[in-house]
């Protein structure tokens, strides 16, 4: 089975904080995803990344970065959280190959206070 | 531009009956379409996908259906089950997945 872990599950941070979300694959696969889930808003793409050391922006990119260093690890940085960033974040991983489902990870709810 | 639409926030069913969610896209580029299922506190849980040259896909209790020239796909579950509550999200994708807002599940035993 596809493994995706996310670093933590909830996580507080305050206003200004340079905060890391961190994720790993063990399915070796290529393509790593950020997305934030709010109400009523779904699942937004924040970066995509289809390689190490790739990345592209998805829909909302503003006031994030990603690191991806290794191929099964990808990383996401607010550089300086502010409230209107608490929300879900929701990693996911597929391979390459056209027509792949995405697996997801189980989530970190972040809060910025 | 909401490329993907899920115009139901919420659906109530009876255990036993048909369940059917309804997807509307507006991007002719999406080549592929998937439905993933998610429980509070929980990843979404890739369910079934169609490719756009298909019309048609089943996998158990899940089928999906697609009409490309109505850029709509729909998702029954025959039959519904109070496990299958959940939010359920439709996606189109071309080279990067866009997703619909989700519509809530609720099957009633």
């Amino acid at each position: 089975d596809v493994k995706v872990t996310q670093s933590s599950r909830y996580l507080v941070k305050r206003t200004g904080e340079k905060v890391f979300l961190e994720c790993v694959q063990d399915m070796d696969h290529e393509n790593m995803f950020w997305y934030r889930q709010d109400p009523g808003l779904g699942l937004r793409l924040i970066y995509f990344s289809y390689d190490v050391k790739m990345k592209e922006k998805g829909d909302i990119p503003e006031g994030y970065s990603v690191s991806r260093e290794k191929k099964e690890r990808f990383s996401l940085i607010l550089e300086s959280a502010s409230t209107n960033q608490t929300s879900m974040y929701l990693c996911a991983s597929s391979f390459v190959t056209e027509n792949q489902p995405q697996h997801f990870g189980d989530g970190t709810r972040l809060s910025i206070l | 531009d909401q490329q993907v639409k899920q115009n139901s926030p919420s659906l109530s069913v009876q255990e036993g009956r048909i369940s059917i969610l309804n997807c509307d896209y507006t991007n002719s580029m999406f080549d592929y379409f998937l439905w993933y299922k998610k429980y509070p506190a929980e990843g979404p849980t890739f369910l079934i996908s169609i490719s756009s040259i298909k019309d048609k896909n089943e996998d158990g209790r899940f089928t999906v259906f697609l009409n490309k020239s109505a850029k709509h796909l729909s998702l029954h579950i025959v039959p519904s089950q109070p496990g299958d509550s959940a939010v359920y999200f439709c996606g189109g994708s071309n080279y990067k997945l866009t997703f619909g807002k989700g519509t809530l599940l609720t099957v009633n035993p």
